[in-house]
């Protein structure tokens, strides 16, 4: 099993510029959450998808966009690319609860291994 | 979901006990407390979570306070390995996300 993979790993854009970074989830998970992090921060939530819609959002701009397709896998968008958009973009999937997702490990998101960004 | 505090970073001797601490004063009745770590900008890994019960599992130990305000996670004999990054984490069950703070900044010295 492959776990949580994304791409790419990482990734230069100018200001202005829209970017699309891909997702796919832990097989058997049909949750995908985003966060961007920072240097020297903790991960911060920008939404959720599941049954390819969003369900959660965080205190993100509408230039952040993103889609869920069919096989769970899924894209984050970003437009109009600004300087403080630099950061590592994870990525963590997860079971629905209302599926049986919460096991003795609690709520479990497994999070890949981040794209990192950056916007010069 | 309720926030949390840590200190920024802590150091600890090869072979000691690690114990890092956690301020999560405003947490409600159905919030849990859970702990990832981060370790060189890969992504979190789980490391253990709880109510109100200590827990523990093969990674560390868990100890929440009677009165649910404060937490330890306790990693019994550090290794150079569990030098990363630590958060502490409040949520919901039900709910999917989680919100990160800053974390803490563990420095395990030879």
């Amino acid at each position: 099993d492959a776990g949580v993979t994304q791409s790419p790993t990482h990734l230069i854009k100018t200001r202005g510029q829209q970017v699309t970074l891909r997702c796919s989830p832990k097989s058997g998970h049909d949750t995908v959450s985003w966060y961007q992090q920072a240097l020297g921060q903790g991960p911060q939530f920008i939404f959720q998808y599941y049954e390819e819609e969003e369900r959660q959002r965080g205190n993100f701009p509408d230039r952040f966009s993103g889609h869920q397709f069919p096989n769970y896998s899924s894209e984050l968008n970003v437009n109009a690319l600004l300087l403080g958009d630099s950061a590592l973009y994870l990525c963590a999937s997860g079971r629905d609860p209302s599926k049986g997702g919460i096991s003795r490990r609690g709520y479990e998101q497994y999070f890949g291994p981040g794209t990192r960004l950056t916007v010069t | 979901d309720a926030k949390t505090t840590q200190p920024p970073s802590m150091d600890c001797a090869e072979g000691r006990a690690a114990n890092l601490p956690c301020n999560h004063s405003t947490i409600s009745g159905n919030e849990y407390v859970y702990w990832y770590r981060q370790i060189h900008s890969q992504g979190p890994q789980y490391i253990i979570h709880g109510l109100k019960n200590n827990e523990t599992n093969e990674m560390a130990s868990l100890i929440i306070t009677e009165d649910r305000k404060s937490s330890t996670l306790i990693l019994p004999h550090a290794t150079l390995r569990d030098t990363a990054v630590y958060y502490c984490i409040v949520r919901v069950q039900s709910f999917n996300k989680f919100y990160f703070g800053s974390g803490t900044k563990l420095n395990v010295k030879p």
